[in-house]
């Protein structure tokens, strides 16, 4: 069964400051990997997305993610977060079918930035 | 370019009464999904529908709930009779039955009282 875990409950850091959001991720073949942003009282927005190529994928707002298979981890980062980055961030895991199906979410890392 | 969309944003409702709750998916999209996302439990899968066929209800929590997708621009999510338990944000998303990324509504956040 597939799995993700995200090990940050809650994150704070300082504005201008680097960021990098764990996620781990249990899957028996090769995944399709996603990073959704939700602010308050929002729904979820796609940030980025792997499958395949490029271990380091780009993503809107500054986003990047990279893939290490060794570690099965698909970490965020952003290298200067702004406050408008407070939000919560959720990784997510499917199978690379072609098609659509489920999507297994992790529990989610609450990011807050201080000025 | 229309997103997902969902009504109502806001439902209150007392216990035991029928609540309804409405998709309209991205245009062209033909897999839809519920959601529903609590403190407790997190953001679970409750169904999804490729070409308005149910493919994996296996998340829906009880009989009370039901869902529907009568045509290809339309879904319902149904609890009949609700309880305060079923207080939560219900999300829907929308896809390509082609690909795997999944374009999610703003959501309905229900409180049963």
């Amino acid at each position: 069964a597939q799995s993700v875990t995200q090990p940050d409950i809650h994150i704070t850091v300082s504005e201008g400051a680097s960021l990098e959001l764990r996620c781990n991720y249990s899957y028996g073949a090769t995944p399709y990997l996603f990073w959704y942003v939700q602010s308050p009282g929002q729904g979820l927005q796609l940030l980025l997305k792997y499958f395949s190529g490029d271990t380091l994928v780009q993503g809107i707002k500054g986003f990047e993610a990279e893939f290490k298979r060794s570690q099965s981890s698909f970490n965020l980062r952003k290298p200067s977060v702004h406050w408008s980055d407070a939000a919560e961030y959720f990784c997510a895991v499917g199978p690379l079918t072609g098609t659509a199906s489920k999507l297994t979410f992790g529990t989610g890392t609450r990011l807050q930035v201080t000025l | 370019d229309a997103g997902v969309i969902q009504s109502p944003r806001h439902e209150v409702t007392e216990m035991g009464q029928e609540v309804t709750l409405r998709c309209k998916p991205i245009s062209g999209h033909n897999s839809l999904f519920w959601y529903r996302q609590t403190m407790m439990r997190g953001l679970e899968l409750l169904i999804y529908f490729n070409n308005n066929v149910p493919i994996d209800d296996s998340g829906m929590p009880e009989d009370r709930f039901s869902a529907k997708m009568p045509n290809a621009s339309f879904s319902t999510l149904k609890i009949q009779p609700s309880e305060p338990r079923d207080s939560a944000v219900y999300f829907c998303a929308s896809s390509l039955s082609s690909e795997e990324t999944q374009y999610f509504g703003p959501g309905t956040r229900l409180l049963v009282l």
